[in-house]
Parts: C-alpha cells; sequence; structure tokens
C-alpha cells in the first residue's frame, strides 16, 4: 500500500513569492493534513481538509490556504512569504473518523 | 498556546536499559493520545496509542502510560536499541475534532 506522498522535496523562493505543495493521501483517506514544523519547534496544526471542505484551520494568517481536490489529493498555497516561512511542511492523511495520522516525508521551503 | 509539553528535548540512554519519554497536557477535553517516532529526512510514524478510558496500552516493547488526574502520559521503552534512536512526539486529540496538538518533540539517543 503507498504512503502519502508529497511534492516536491525541496523547494525555495524568494520572499514575497507564492509556493504550492502538493500531497496525495494514503489510498481510502479521505481526510488530508498539513503540519508546519519550523527549526527547532514541535508540528503547528495548520489546515485540515475533509471530502473538498475546510474543517479547521490553525493560528495562522490567511495567506495560508489550501484546497482539496475530488481524488482527495490536496495543495497548501503559501502567499507573500516571508523568511519565517521556511520550514518543513508535513502533510498526514487519515480516515474520516480515525485518530491516527499518517505522514509524508515532507517537503522542506525555504524562503530567501 | 502549548497544550501539549515535552519539557525534555533530549534523552541519551545505554542500550537494553529502559527509555522513559514524559509529556504533559493543559487541556482536560484530550481524550485520546498518541506518540509518533520521527527519523532525520523522513515524515512522522504512528507509534503507539491510548485512549482516555486507558491507563495503560502495551505494543511489544512500547508501552505507554496515561496518568489523567496528573495530565501526564509517557512512553516506555524496553529495551532500548540503537534504532529506537530518533525524535519522539506526543499528541493529544480530542475525540472526533481530529484537531492533533504535538509537543515539540524529544530526541532520544540509544547507545550501544
Amino acid at each position: 500500500e503507498a504512503g502519502v506522498t508529497q511534492s516536491p522535496t525541496h523547494l525555495i523562493k524568494t520572499r514575497g513569492q507564492q509556493a504550492t505543495l502538493r500531497c496525495s493521501p494514503i489510498s481510502g483517506h479521505t481526510s488530508v493534513y498539513w503540519y508546519q514544523q519550523a527549526l527547532g519547534l514541535g508540528l503547528q496544526f495548520l489546515l485540515w481538509y475533509d471530502e473538498g471542505e475546510e474543517r479547521n484551520r490553525g493560528n495562522f494568517p490567511p495567506r495560508f490556504s489550501g484546497r482539496q481536490f475530488p481524488n482527495y489529493s490536496s495543495e497548501l498555497n503559501v502567499n507573500a512569504l516571508e523568511l519565517e516561512d521556511s520550514a518543513l511542511y508535513l502533510c498526514a492523511s487519515s480516515t474520516r473518523t480515525g485518530y491516527e495520522q499518517y505522514f509524508g516525508p515532507g517537503t522542506r521551503l525555504t524562503v530567501t | 498556546d502549548q497544550q501539549v509539553k515535552q519539557n525534555s528535548p533530549s534523552l541519551s540512554v545505554q542500550e537494553g536499559r529502559i527509555s522513559i519519554l514524559n509529556c504533559d497536557y493543559t487541556n482536560s477535553m484530550f481524550d485520546y493520545f498518541l506518540w509518533y517516532k520521527k527519523y532525520p529526512a523522513e515524515g512522522p510514524t504512528f507509534l503507539i496509542s491510548i485512549s482516555s478510558i486507558k491507563d495503560k496500552n502495551e505494543d511489544g516493547r512500547f508501552t505507554v502510560f496515561l496518568n489523567k488526574s496528573a495530565k501526564h502520559l509517557s512512553l516506555h521503552i524496553v529495551p532500548s536499541q540503537p534504532g529506537d534512536s530518533a525524535v519522539y512526539f506526543c499528541a493529544a486529540s480530542l475525540y472526533n475534532n481530529n484537531d492533533m496538538r504535538f509537543g515539540a518533540g524529544t530526541r532520544l539517543t540509544v547507545k550501544p
């Protein structure tokens, strides 16, 4: 069974640009979660999508947004990039009622 | 708003001995707790979980203990092996909320 996949592995952008990160969940999972892990910090919850709808979002500004497609894959968009957005962005998936979330390998975003 | 705390950023133990990783939480509404393990350049992998109706859950070398009155949980690894060296994250979730809060992680080093 294929796990959660994320692309790209690394992304380098300059301040003010936009970044788009992609995630494909495990087959059969309808929920997708996005987390930010800044250097030395834990995982900070960003967004939760299920059945194409945004169900919850963490304490992040509106320039962090995303969407979930009919095939349950998801996209995270970060607009007007700031230096402090440099972090590892992790995507996870689960069934709608499952507590266990399964993570992808992450996308390392570097903003210069 | 750090609702889940792992106060020890690092822990070093000898191979064959017990590793005890600790986690505290502040929100008494959390009803499901999980431990994840993370190797460098990989996403976190689910390790073990416990529901708030239990006080202990065991899976092979891994045991999680929950003390609801103290809002404290711990992960015991016995015996510890060098391959257990990783960062361990504690996480807590609300029933049907899918809003999981993570601690900052504890880096475990098991010395041969």
